[in-house]
């Protein structure tokens, strides 16, 4: 049974271009969370989503940032024209949902470098 | 809002015992877990608890006090691959949606 699986892992992108992020959660799991984490620092919660909903998005920025998790497929974190400051690690974590919700697995991250 | 307080570094030697305390404040509460993280790496899930008490998972033991909003996460028998990155986290209803502390580094030395 595979884990959480981020793609890429790394990603380098100049100032003003678009970056997509994608997160496929593990085998049964419907529920997908997007973390940032800055060195040093804690990870911040950006969005929640299930299939084709976004649960909760109050960790994400109002302008250039947005989440989707469509019916096939994995979900996507995409950053329009990016800039320095949007350079960090992307965790995606998944849980299963229900009332035995107490664990999420996070994968490996995509440390995205802004240049 | 929710804020989590832990200390920022703790070193200890192989084979010692050593405990990280995280204080939080929480509007809602319904968990407090304990997450590893080497090297920048996956967070590993370590142990959750939503009542007071104690629980234990072989070598890693984590406490809760609702009462107190406190917390903590004990390492026994340290080794040196314990040398990472501890962060607590309150929980929502759903495990992903977690609002984390700043971390502890540990540092285990010979």
């Amino acid at each position: 049974n595979a884990g959480v699986m981020q793609n890429p892992r790394h990603l380098v992108r100049r100032r003003g271009q678009e970056a997509r992020l994608r997160c496929s959660p593990m085998k049964g799991h419907s529920h997908v969370y997007w973390y940032r984490q800055l060195p040093e620092e804690g990870l911040k919660f950006m969005v929640y989503l299930q299939k084709e909903n976004i649960i909760d998005e109050s960790g994400m920025p109002k302008e250039r940032f947005s989440a989707e998790f469509p019916k096939e497929g994995p979900s996507i974190l995409r950053i329009q024209q990016v800039v320095r400051g949007d350079s960090a690690a992307y965790f995606c974590a998944s849980s299963p949902g229900g009332s035995r919700d107490t664990e999420a697995f996070f994968g490996q991250g995509t440390r995205l470098t802004v240049v | 809002g929710q804020s989590l307080e832990q200390p920022s570094e703790v070193t200890a030697v192989e084979g010692a015992i050593v405990q990280i305390n995280c204080t939080y404040q929480t509007s809602g509460f319904y968990g407090l877990s304990w997450y590893q993280q080497h090297d920048g790496g996956a967070p590993t899930f370590l142990s959750y608890n939503a009542l007071d008490g104690l629980e234990e998972t072989g070598r890693f033991s984590s406490f809760l006090s609702r009462s107190d909003s406190y917390g903590y996460l004990l390492l026994q028998e340290l080794q040196m691959k314990d040398s990472a990155s501890y962060f607590c986290a309150v929980n929502s209803p759903n495990a992903g949606k977690s609002t984390f502390g700043d971390g502890t580094t540990l540092t285990v030395k010979p």
